[in-house]
C-alpha cells in the first residue's frame, strides 16, 4: 500500500524566513514523488517534480529514499507563497494514480 | 478549451437524489481521472479513462458512484441515491499520455453539498 504523510496542518512563517514543508511516504518500490500548490480560488496545479530537480518559485525539494522524505524547502519565504501544499505519488507501472497527503497550509506574514 | 472544464461549479442536492458531474479535458488528453476532496483532506482517487474504457475503477466507493466516457472525451461522474456523506469537491484531471503522472491538468472542481 503506498501513503503519504503531511504531519503538518498548518504552518506560519514571517516574510523573508526559511520554509520547510515535511513530507513522507510509504511505497515498496520506486515511486515519483510530487508537489501540488493549491492558492486561493484557483485549482490545484503541479509546483514540481522530484525527476526534473528543478527548482520552481525558490522552491526545491529532494527526494531521500533513505529516510523516505520528499520535504520541500524555500530559504525566504514571500507573502505570495501562502497558499495549500499537497505532496503526492505515483507509484508507476500499471498504477497511474496519485495518493496525496492530507496538505499543509502554508501562511506568510508581513 | 485551454484547461479542464469541470460542470456545474458547486451543486446542492437533496439526500436521495441522482446527480451528475461533467468533465471536458484538454483536448487530445487521451488520460482523464476523478478524485474526491473531502474537508481536511487530500484529493482520493476516484476512477482512471483510457480513451473510453475504465482501466481502473478501483477507487469507487461503492456501486452508487459510476461514470462513463463514451467518446473518449467529455466524462460524467453519476452518483445515484446521493448520501450526506458523498459532500465533497469532485476533481477532474486530464493528462496526455497515461504513462507517467506528469502532465496531469486538474479543473477547478465541482462543489457538492447533500442536504
Amino acid at each position: 500500500a503506498q501513503r503519504v504523510t503531511q504531519p503538518e496542518k498548518l504552518l506560519s512563517v514571517f516574510k523573508g524566513a526559511p520554509v520547510e514543508l515535511k513530507c513522507n511516504y510509504s511505497y515498496s518500490g520506486s515511486p515519483e514523488l510530487f508537489w501540488y500548490v493549491q492558492y486561493s480560488r484557483q485549482r490545484l496545479q503541479l509546483l514540481l517534480r522530484h525527476i526534473s530537480r528543478e527548482s520552481i518559485k525558490g522552491f526545491t525539494a529532494d527526494l531521500n529514499k533513505g529516510e523516505t522524505s520528499f520535504h520541500l524547502k524555500k530559504p525566504f519565504a514571500q507573502e505570495e507563497d501562502s497558499a495549500m501544499y499537497y505532496c503526492a505519488l505515483w507509484g508507476g507501472g500499471s498504477n497511474y494514480k496519485l495518493t496525496f497527503g492530507k496538505g499543509t497550509l502554508l501562511t506568510v506574514n508581513p | 478549451g485551454a484547461g479542464v472544464s469541470q460542470t456545474p461549479s458547486n451543486k446542492v442536492t437533496e439526500k436521495g437524489k441522482y446527480v451528475e458531474l461533467r468533465c471536458d479535458p484538454i483536448s487530445g488528453h487521451t488520460a482523464l481521472y476523478w478524485y474526491r476532496q473531502s474537508l481536511g483532506q487530500g484529493p482520493e482517487f476516484l476512477i482512471y479513462f483510457q480513451g473510453t474504457g475504465a482501466a481502473d475503477d478501483s477507487g469507487l466507493p461503492n456501486d452508487r458512484f459510476f461514470a462513463v466516457r463514451p467518446e473518449g472525451s467529455v466524462s460524467t461522474l453519476k452518483i445515484q441515491r446521493t448520501e450526506r456523506g458523498d459532500s465533497a469537491v469532485y476533481l477532474c484531471a486530464s493528462s496526455p499520455d497515461s504513462g507517467t503522472a506528469y502532465g496531469y491538468t486538474f479543473g477547478s472542481g465541482t462543489r457538492l453539498t447533500v442536504v
